[in-house]
């Protein structure tokens, strides 16, 4: 076990519907990263959050957003959903996230499937 | 369990033998490198790291090395066992920055 929790572990949608996915951090750590996993794609970085301010992006299409709340916890918001956005999304957190060597704890993911 | 990829590359081998898991990596600006595993239907777990001043460094029975000239990572897992049977990732971290951009994944087999 990690210490990084995400809810829920499975989710069922439709087309076009928006989901929250939620993540906590390990305890003490500041920086959140979310990566989404597809069988095409692999492990892809789609954004980090540092002690509540947007920190990298990466491949994070613009119907996604992120934030990251006062208590550390994050939500990932996935909108205008699509079949091609079934995937797992996975949380990491780590101590720090404003230098490198960062070690990421990963939480037992998200699984998103769109129908 | 989940699949997390039908088409990686397998590694087979036999319980007790020594295993060894290759990666190339892209950014020669990458100056962290870590080894990840995943297990079916789980999040990647944090095996061994390595900076780029490094060529070489041992943990629990695994060891990792690091080629800068030819951009090339290795894992070797001593006396595999069958809780190893896996999907092994390799994660380059470029300098200065926090997303890591993962390798493509090999799946390792254990057999008995």
């Amino acid at each position: 076990d990690s210490g990084v929790t995400q809810t829920p572990k499975h989710l069922i949608t439709a087309t076009g519907q928006r989901v929250t996915l939620r993540c906590s951090p390990r305890s003490g750590d500041l920086s959140v990263y979310w990566y989404q996993q597809s069988l095409d794609q692999g492990l892809q970085f789609l954004i980090q959050y540092y002690n509540g301010e947007e920190r990298a992006k990466g491949n994070i299409l613009e119907r996604f957003s992120a934030q990251q709340f006062p208590d550390l916890h994050s939500e990932l918001n996935l909108s205008s959903l699509e079949l091609g956005d079934s995937a797992l999304y996975f949380c990491a957190s780590s101590v720090r996230g404003d230098t490198s060597y960062n070690e990421q704890f990963f939480g037992p993911g998200t699984r998103l499937t769109v129908l | 369990g989940e699949s997390v990829g039908l088409h990686l590359p397998t590694l087979s081998v036999q319980e007790g033998d020594n295993s060894i898991i290759n990666c190339a990596y892209s950014n020669s600006a990458s100056d962290y490198f870590i080894w990840y595993k995943q297990e079916s239907g789980k999040g990647p777990q944090f095996i061994i790291d390595i900076r780029s001043n490094m060529d070489k460094r041992q943990g629990q029975r695994v060891t990792v090395l690091l080629n800068k000239t030819v951009k090339h990572l290795s894992l070797q897992i001593a006396a595999t066992q069958p809780g190893d049977s896996a999907v092994y990732f390799c994660a380059e971290n470029p300098h200065a920055g926090n997303m890591l951009t993962f390798g493509g994944g090999t799946r390792l087999m254990v057999k008995p």
